[in-house]
């Protein structure tokens, strides 16, 4: 069964200094990643994924996310932080045989002025 | 559009009580999922539907809980009965189709609290 893991449980950075929150994957298959966002007593928004193409995937809010086939790894980076981006991120990975979708525990950003 | 709907957004009830959770996904879309989310075991899949037919239930914790979509329109979850354990934010998402490569768009959440 596909897994993901997020080595970081919690990120911080200063304001304006580039963001990396960390993924790597398992899958047996060929992976289908996702990057979602959740703010406070919201639900998980989502960012941007990786299905086929271009490894460089960009997504929302200035986001994008590298995919890596030899590291397993999908690292969402933003050039820029900001205060808003501070929230709690979830990787998640999909195998393309099953609709079972799974998220990793979660990193959380905090972006300090 | 306004997105995935979710009600109540916030639950309190007594152990033993009857607990039912409602969601109405976003028009056209084919397949509904529900995820509880806790700080110990994070966001688990619970049960997804594809048009409307429950699809996979395995991650249904047991026989307590069981989950229903009688339209293209119209979810519920339901527990009965409730266990203080059951304490966690449900969310459920709804997605255009069922394949793997399709987006999953999120509701707000339910906060349940079972004392």
């Amino acid at each position: 069964a596909q897994s993901v893991a997020q080595p970081e449980d919690q990120v911080n950075v200063a304001e304006g200094n580039p963001l990396t929150v960390k993924c790597t994957y398992s899958v047996s298959g060929n992976p289908y990643l996702f990057w979602y966002v959740q703010y406070p007593n919201r639900g998980l928004q989502f960012l941007l994924k990786y299905i086929t193409g271009d490894n460089l995937v960009k997504g929302s809010y200035g986001f994008e996310a590298e995919f890596n086939k030899s590291q397993t790894s999908f690292h969402l980076k933003k050039p820029s932080a900001l205060v808003s981006d501070s929230a709690l991120y979830f990787c998640a990975v999909r195998d393309k045989r099953n609709n079972d979708m799974r998220f990793g525990a979660g990193t959380r950003l905090t972006v300090k002025p | 559009d306004a997105g995935v709907i979710q009600s109540p957004r916030h639950e309190v009830t007594e152990m033993g009580q009857e607990v039912t959770l409602r969601c109405k996904p976003i028009s056209g879309h084919n397949s509904l999922f529900w995820y509880r989310q806790t700080m110990m075991r994070g966001l688990e899949l619970l049960i997804y539907f594809n048009n409307n037919v429950p699809i996979d239930d395995s991650g249904m914790p047991e026989d307590r809980f069981s989950a229903k979509m009688p339209n293209a329109s119209f979810s519920t979850l339901k527990i009965q009965p409730s266990e203080p354990r059951d304490s966690a934010v449900y969310f459920c998402a709804s997605s255009p189709g069922s394949g793997s490569t399709d987006t999953q768009y999120f509701g707000p959440g339910t906060r349940l609290t079972v004392l």
